[in-house]
Formats: C-alpha cells, sequence, structure tokens
C-alpha cells in the first residue's frame, strides 16, 4: 500500500540476524503488526506494537518509533524456514507490499 | 490450521460470471475480514463484518459485496468478472477488532 514501505527484498545466511524496516504514513495511526506469509500460504501473525518500543517474542522482535513513524521486525539466528515474505500492517487492515526474506545456507 | 475455514479452495471461471466465496470464521470470532492477494503482489483489504453488520469498508469495488449470517460465517460475492480479478482471496477472523487476525487457507479465483 502506498501508505507503507518496506523493502522488497532481503537475504541473509542462516543463522544471523536480519532487520526489516517499515515506514508509514503518520496520520490516523495507531499501530503496526507483522505477519509471516510462506510461499502458496496464509499469512500468519507475529507481532503488534502500539507503542514506542521493543516487543520480543523468542527469535523475532518488532520495534516501533512513532516519532520517526518507523518500525522493524528483527529475526535473530535466521533458519531456512523463515524463508517467506513479511508484511507490515498499519492499523491492522492495511498491509504493506511485504519483503521477500531468502536464508541461504 | 488457524481454525479458518474457505470454501472452494480453487475456481475457474469466465469473464463476466458470477461467484460466491464462503468462510468460517473460528469458533467465537466475532469479525470477519476479506483481503485480496493478487500475484506477488500485497494483501488489499476489502471489507470487515462484526457480528453481522459492516464495521470496515477498503478498496472494494462495486461489483463485490460481502455479508455476514447469523451464524458468522460470511460470503464474499464477486460478480461481472474481470481478468483481473483473478487473485488469491483470503478471509480472516478475530474475536473482536483486535490487532491478531487469523487467516484461511485461501480461495485462489481464476478468471479466463
Amino acid at each position: 500500500g502506498q501508505s507503507l514501505e518496506q523493502p522488497s527484498e532481503v537475504t541473509a545466511v542462516e543463522g544471523a540476524i536480519v532487520q526489516i524496516n517499515c515506514t508509514y504514513q503518520t496520520s490516523g495511526f495507531y499501530g503496526l503488526s507483522w505477519y509471516q506469509q510462506h510461499d502458496g500460504g496464509a499469512p500468519t501473525f507475529l507481532s503488534y506494537n502500539a507503542l514506542d518500543g521493543l516487543e520480543e517474542t523468542g527469535r523475532f522482535s518488532s520495534f516501533l518509533s512513532r516519532s520517526d513513524s518507523y518500525g522493524y521486525l528483527l529475526l535473530q539466528e535466521l533458519q531456512m524456514k523463515d524463508s517467506a515474505s513479511y508484511f507490515c500492517v498499519r492499523n491492522m487492515l492495511t498491509f504493506g507490499g511485504g519483503t521477500r526474506l531468502m536464508v541461504k545456507p | 490450521d488457524s481454525g479458518v475455514t474457505q470454501t472452494p479452495k480453487h475456481l475457474i471461471t469466465a469473464t463476466g460470471q458470477r461467484v460466491t466465496l464462503r468462510c468460517s470464521p473460528r469458533s467465537g470470532d466475532l469479525s470477519v475480514y476479506w483481503y485480496q492477494q493478487s500475484l506477488d503482489q500485497g494483501l488489499q483489504f476489502l471489507i470487515q463484518y462484526y457480528n453481522g453488520e459492516e464495521r470496515a469498508k477498503g478498496n472494494i469495488l462495486e461489483r463485490f459485496s460481502a455479508q455476514q449470517f447469523p451464524d458468522l460465517h460470511s460470503e464474499l460475492n464477486l460478480s461481472s468478472l474481470e481478468l483481473g480479478d483473478s487473485a488469491l482471496y483470503f478471509c480472516a477472523s478475530s474475536v473482536d477488532s483486535s490487532n491478531e487476525q487469523f487467516f484461511g487457507p485461501g480461495t485462489r479465483l481464476t478468471v479466463l
């Protein structure tokens, strides 16, 4: 969507750390979500940030800075199964274009 | 398995036709959402229903309509189909208008 910007593709090595950034349109903003979607599969919820700061869920963390209209998803200890598309979502309903993450051995 | 079911899984039809996609939400979920995902694209929000009433509307074409029934299942009706309507249509549900949505497996629509 035009109100969200995220990179189209990111490549990383197994075991590494990768950060997927997302900038969003500020007007009327109240929260940023992240979803994962494997090829041919349905999106699955990863995290949600309404307040500034870091939310950690296992190997995945999500960060929000409302003053910068910016958030990111951090994936640690990358595994091959993390190869998927990752979507930031503004206000629960507006999906970004997605970032395709390729994890290489 | 998210608990959300969608039928049919695949649908092939011709331009100008009308189709109905069906979604059953997770048990206890009151909100149903419909999304369209074209090839290699993000998800485009179409419409949300909450407990039978329309709650939010996205970029849904006038040729498309939806409803949520008393048993909370939902149907998305697509009419006067065009080639560009070929896409994956996802239904999602949530307890209320919460931030975590559970997506069904999708219906792949091909318009020839």
